[in-house]
């Protein structure tokens, strides 16, 4: 199945320092990566798309200049969390949706995550 | 704008059958997908809806209604580890094909 990676798994940084987080899309190609971010006990909020070629997209109230994204390549997305505060603590995960036949024959569209980052900031 | 409402919390037994229902409200629907997260970990595919009916594999199904904007997922012969949170989502085309998540519903299984 198609299965996508993400760097670091877990962080932890002090407050003002600045890091970076990859996903990488390891058997299929995505144009469009999707970043989320998921409080303790919440459910996953969209923070932005990411698109190969041009610059990302965000959802209403997220920061684009704290939260950098660079769609680097087909099979490579980063989001930087520029001076991270504690509030930024949280569980960030990645998705590419790749197109896939189901055993019917048919077509499922769905998103494949990555295993999630874990930010601790101090 | 777009809701999506499901329990906050389940509780059933083992070897029972439990129905998480979800109901949401969008302009441009696209799909309707059912992901199951254990705590600490990413979301992971257990289905998609988009024309009307039931699709089932294996221990799992899950229904949709488009006219009403109603989904269920329903578990069967519940086991210890089907302990998760299940979250609906909704992909709507007049967000670029977007996926949106529900706040999930956390079932507890019981012995």
């Amino acid at each position: 199945g198609a299965v996508v990676s993400q760097h670091p798994s877990r962080v932890i940084c002090k407050s003002g320092t600045s890091v970076k987080i990859e996903c990488r899309s390891l058997d299929f190609q995505a144009t469009t990566m999707f970043w989320y971010r998921q409080f303790p006990k919440q459910s996953l909020m969209l923070m932005a798309t990411s698109n190969e070629g041009s610059k990302a997209t965000y959802e209403q109230g997220v920061e684009k200049d704290k939260f950098l994204i660079n769609h680097a390549s087909l099979t490579l997305s980063t989001l930087t969390v520029t001076s991270a505060h504690p509030e930024d603590s949280s569980f960030y995960i990645c998705s590419a949706p790749p197109r896939r036949a189901d055993t019917s024959g048919g077509v499922t569209d769905t998103q494949y995550f990555g295993p999630g980052t874990r930010l601790t900031v101090l | 704008g777009q809701n999506i409402d499901q329990p906050t919390e389940m509780t059933a037994t083992e070897g029972a059958i439990v129905q998480i229902n979800c109901t949401y409200q969008t302009s441009g629907f696209n799909g309707l997908f059912w992901y199951q997260q254990h705590a600490g970990e990413a979301p992971t595919f257990l289905s998609y809806n988009v024309l009307d009916g039931l699709e089932e594999k294996g221990r799992f199904s899950s229904f949709l209604s488009r006219s009403k904007g109603y989904s269920y997922l329903l578990l069967k012969e519940l086991q210890m580890k089907d302990s998760a949170s299940y979250l609906c989502a909704v992909r709507d085309r007049n967000r670029d094909d977007k996926i949106i998540f529900g706040k999930g519903t956390r079932l507890h299984i019981l012995p």
